[in-house]
């Protein structure tokens, strides 16, 4: 059995300070996908890493794929309101026809103004 | 990407009765799944929903209690079945066809059973 083991699990910060999420497991995936999600939706796919090594930037968020693709990281500069909510790390094993995901336990996240 | 639908968005029921979820995707997908989600907690997958046969659950998920249907590659249904309010939370659908292993969910059904 895979295991995503995500941290930290709470955490709560000053609009303006960074973080970083962390996604560890002691397995290979081929994809690490990172999600968002708000109270009362569905997650949303904030961004896919394939490759060893990979970094993705979306806006003040930086994604990166650890080169053994077995951990990520989600980091966030100058935090607004508008970032809090439900973080969720996601490996896959697309081999074949599974397209099942592994999920970490998630991180919520609160920016106070 | 695709676009998902469910309904009811919310419900409140009594025990002993049952309720179906419905999942509508805007195009053809190889993949559906059911997940399970108690507020500001990860996710925990029910069962695959496959196309024309009969549904993969995991451990602890068995077919008697949540029952899946999946007439077609963009429709679903999941069946929660003599709840009790064990069984209150929040029930999501999702898709996946690409090949990175993406998926793509629903918004949630919340389901409070008293």
């Amino acid at each position: 059995t895979q295991l995503l083991e995500q941290s930290p699990q709470f955490l709560s910060i000053q609009e303006g300070e960074n973080l970083t999420v962390y996604c560890n497991s002691s397995s290979v995936f081929s994809s690490l996908q990172w999600y968002r999600q708000e109270p009362g939706e569905g997650p949303v796919l904030l961004v896919t890493v394939v490759t060893g090594g990979e970094v993705k930037k979306l806006k003040r968020l930086t994604f990166q794929f650890g080169d053994a693709r077995k951990d990520s990281s989600l980091h966030i500069t100058a935090a607004q309101p508008g970032d809090t909510g439900l973080y969720l790390c996601a490996g896959a094993n697309s081999g074949g026809s599974n397209y099942k995901l592994t999920f970490g336990k998630g991180t919520l996240l609160t920016v106070n103004p | 990407s695709a676009v998902i639908s469910q309904k009811p968005s919310r419900d409140i029921c009594q025990r002993g009765t049952s309720l179906t979820i419905q999942c509508q995707v805007d195009s053809q997908v190889t993949m559906m799944f059911w997940y399970r989600q108690q507020p500001g907690q990860s996710l925990t997958l029910i069962a695959t929903a496959n196309q024309g046969s009969e549904a993969t659950y995991e451990s602890g998920f068995v077919i008697d209690k949540f029952p899946i249907s999946r007439p077609n590659l963009t429709f679903s249904t999941l069946t929660v079945s003599n709840m009790s309010p064990e069984d209150s939370s929040i029930y999501l659908c999702s898709a996946a066809g690409g090949g990175g292993g993406e998926q793509f969910f629903g918004p949630g059904t919340r389901l409070t059973v008293l």
